[in-house]
């Protein structure tokens, strides 16, 4: 069975400060893709980043990190210097095939 | 073209009313998918078709009525709704079909629907 953990129900932070989001994951397959998406009040659901199983190495846009880590099953995601903007929630997803097993989401608060 | 385009944005229905969503996508994608999300919720599937067919159907109750009418678009029409039924409907597509291996999927921004 494949499950996605994100146990931060709602993080608040001040401006400029670094929040990191945890996701840990569940999997028997070898193969396997993960992802962050944002979704702002709006609604739509905007694709961050996808990794593979294969590949551990972490990465880096801009204030955006992620850090992929296969022994613990963890896929956390850390903002720097974070924004009002950055206020949204946000799912951890593991896709199995055509299946996306989406965590139940961090709600991400910023304030001024 | 590389997005998927939703509509409308948002709908306001009775619970006697019959409307429908519409989504497209002129990627060439060969599968589509149905989500709806409840508020603070995570999107949960509810229909994919694979080629045009019906392929999953996440035991969705029938006042939901999936279709595909070609390869770019997908409808949900929509019939004796309760206000529970209140939700944003997500629309996703995926390049390939379902038997391919992993497929990833492109959401559209959904449509909002309220049932009063």
């Amino acid at each position: 069975a494949q499950k996605v953990t994100q146990a931060q129900t709602e993080i608040s932070v001040v401006e400029k400060e670094d929040v990191t989001l945890d996701c840990v994951y569940e999997t028997r397959d070898t193969t396997y893709y993960l992802f962050w998406y944002k979704q702002p009040p709006s609604g739509e659901l905007v694709f961050l980043i996808r990794r593979n199983s294969f590949d551990e190495q972490n990465e880096i846009s801009g204030r955006y990190s992620w850090n992929f880590q296969k022994s613990t099953s963890s896929f956390n995601f850390t903002i720097t210097a974070s924004q009002v903007v950055d206020s949204a929630v946000y799912f951890c997803a593991l896709v199995v095939g055509y299946a996306l097993n989406f965590g139940k989401g961090t709600s991400l608060l910023v304030t001024p | 073209d590389t997005e998927v385009t939703q509509t409308p944005k948002h709908l306001v229905m009775g619970m006697t009313n019959k409307k429908s969503l519409k989504c497209e996508q002129h990627m060439g994608h060969r599968a589509m998918y149905w989500y709806k999300q409840k508020a603070k919720k995570p999107p949960e599937l509810m229909f994919v078709y694979s080629y045009e067919k019906l392929s999953i159907n996440e035991s969705v109750p029938s006042r939901f009525s999936p279709e595909c009418p070609n390869s770019s678009l997908l409808n949900l029409h929509l019939h004796a709704l309760q206000p529970e039924d209140s939700a944003l409907y997500l629309c996703a597509s995926s390049p390939r079909g379902l038997a391919g291996g992993f497929n990833e999927q492109f959401f559209g921004p959904g449509t909002r629907l309220t049932v009063l």
